[in-house]
């Protein structure tokens, strides 16, 4: 078990450029999250996705779009960067237990910086 | 916008210490609390999930308590170690949220040998 893999590790973008986060996990799991993690701030949910098909904005989605055609993969698509984009970026998934109580893993982030 | 705070914001002790530090969060509508563990360079990983008022969670030197009426946890560590050294983050999961987690902003712990 992989778990949850992201690619790349880190990216360099000019302001206007886009490019797309991609993150698989192995587990089978329905609920997959995107997150950014800012100096200070916690970790602040951009998009989620509770099945293929299925994708609703979190708390920070503006900028961004997410797609989620498989259970497997949920990438994350910036399409005008801004430096405000700059960030770790984090994908996590879970299995849904009904119960609102799932355990998130997380994969190894995407650092990126917007110049 | 839910509101969860952790204090203090980074916290130095020597190795052997134990130490505490706390997420608020909101008392209305909860589902669960959980506490995650994120050494730098690495991914967060879960520690604890915690969901009755008056749950106690252990594993190993690291404990955690919850109080739901008041909205707050605890995270406790006796005994610190350098391998300790880490963010400790909480996250607070309340109503029909599809398992989401409203984040705190972290407890940066350093523990000096």
């Amino acid at each position: 078990n992989a778990g949850v893999t992201q690619t790349p590790k880190f990216r360099i973008l000019k302001i206007g450029q886009s490019m797309t986060l991609q993150c698989t996990q192995d587990m089978n799991h329905n609920y997959m999250y995107w997150y950014r993690q800012d100096p200070g701030m916690g970790l602040k949910l951009i998009y989620y996705s509770v099945g293929a098909g299925i994708t609703d904005k979190g708390e920070v989605p503006n900028g961004y779009n997410v797609s989620r055609s498989t259970t497997e993969d949920f990438p994350l698509r910036l399409e005008l960067a801004a430096p405000s984009q700059t960030s770790v970026y984090f994908c996590a998934s879970s299995y849904p237990t009904g119960r609102n109580q799932e355990t998130q893993y997380f994969g190894p982030g995407t650092r990126l910086l917007v110049l | 916008i839910l509101n969860v705070e952790q204090s203090p914001q980074s916290l130095h002790v020597q190795e052997g210490d134990s130490t505490n530090f706390t997420c608020s969060f909101p008392s209305s509508n909860f589902y669960a609390l959980h506490w995650y563990r994120w050494e730098t360079a690495k991914s967060p990983e879960a520690l604890f999930v915690m969901t009755l008022n008056g749950d106690e969670k252990k594993k190993g030197r690291i404990s955690a308590t919850l109080n739901t009426k008041e909205g707050y946890s605890y995270l406790y560590i006796k005994g610190s170690q350098p391998e300790d050294s880490a963010t400790y983050l909480c996250a607070f999961v309340g109503g029909t949220s599809y398992g989401k987690l409203t984040f705190g902003q972290g407890t940066i712990l350093t523990v000096h040998p």
